[in-house]
């Protein structure tokens, strides 16, 4: 059974900090996912990784496949960033959610 | 851009009574989900369906659940004599397609209280 941990549980920044959130798993997986969870609770997928880096704005995940490591990267944080960001590996026909890292931007 | 929808957004319940949770996946979607997350906790895989059958469930997904595909526009998740601990936020998802690198699009949950 994968495990899926996240480092940290919090984190709290001004805005324009430089954010990383951290993901590692325990079983080789086929894609990772990071996902944002808003304080009412509603969850949108951001990215899908198998390899390599994504960018979406100023969202970067990479990913390490051999080290079974992730990280989200927020450029320029802003308060609207705050939400709880979580990641979750494919696991044949389901999702393997992480902890979660709950983030904090202060103006 | 189309959305998962779940109904009621929060189902309050006597404990032993029967619910059924509703959600309405993207229409062209073929792949279906419910997940749970206990208040401070993970959230945590309980089934998904495909092609009118159950294609994995997790072992939290005991007899007491079922889930059903009554229209082909609805999917739901009943729960036939509740517990405390079945308390949560429960959450719908659907993919058009199965695979590991297919986004799977959430609802905005049911937060279920048993009393």
């Amino acid at each position: 059974k994968n495990e899926v941990e996240q480092s940290p549980q919090n984190l709290t920044a001004q805005e324009g900090e430089f954010i990383t959130i951290n993901c590692s798993y325990s079983v080789g997986i086929s894609a990772l996912h990071w996902l944002q969870q808003h304080p009412g609770g509603g969850i949108v997928s951001l990215f899908m990784l198998s390899s390599g880096k994504k960018k979406h704005g100023r969202l970067i995940a990479t990913i390490n496949i051999q080290e079974k490591h992730s990280s989200l990267h927020i450029t320029a944080s802003h308060p609207r960033d705050s939400a709880v960001y979580i990641c979750a590996v494919w696991d044949t026909d389901k999702l393997i959610f992480g902890t979660g890292t709950r983030l904090q931007v202060f103006p | 851009e189309p959305e998962v929808t779940q109904t009621p957004s929060h189902q309050v319940t006597q404990m032993g009574q029967e619910v059924i949770l509703r959600c309405v996946p993207i229409s062209n979607h073929l792949y279906f989900y419910w997940y749970r997350q206990i208040l401070g906790q993970k959230v945590e895989f309980l089934v998904s369906f495909y092609n009118n059958e159950i294609s994995e469930k997790s072992e939290i997904f005991d007899d007491q659940f079922s889930v059903e595909r009554p229209d082909g526009s609805n999917f739901t998740l009943k729960i036939r004599s509740t517990k405390l601990e079945d308390s949560a936020m429960y959450f719908c998802a659907s993919s058009r397609y199965r695979g590991p690198n297919q986004p799977q699009h959430f609802g905005d949950g049911t937060r279920l209280s048993i009393l």
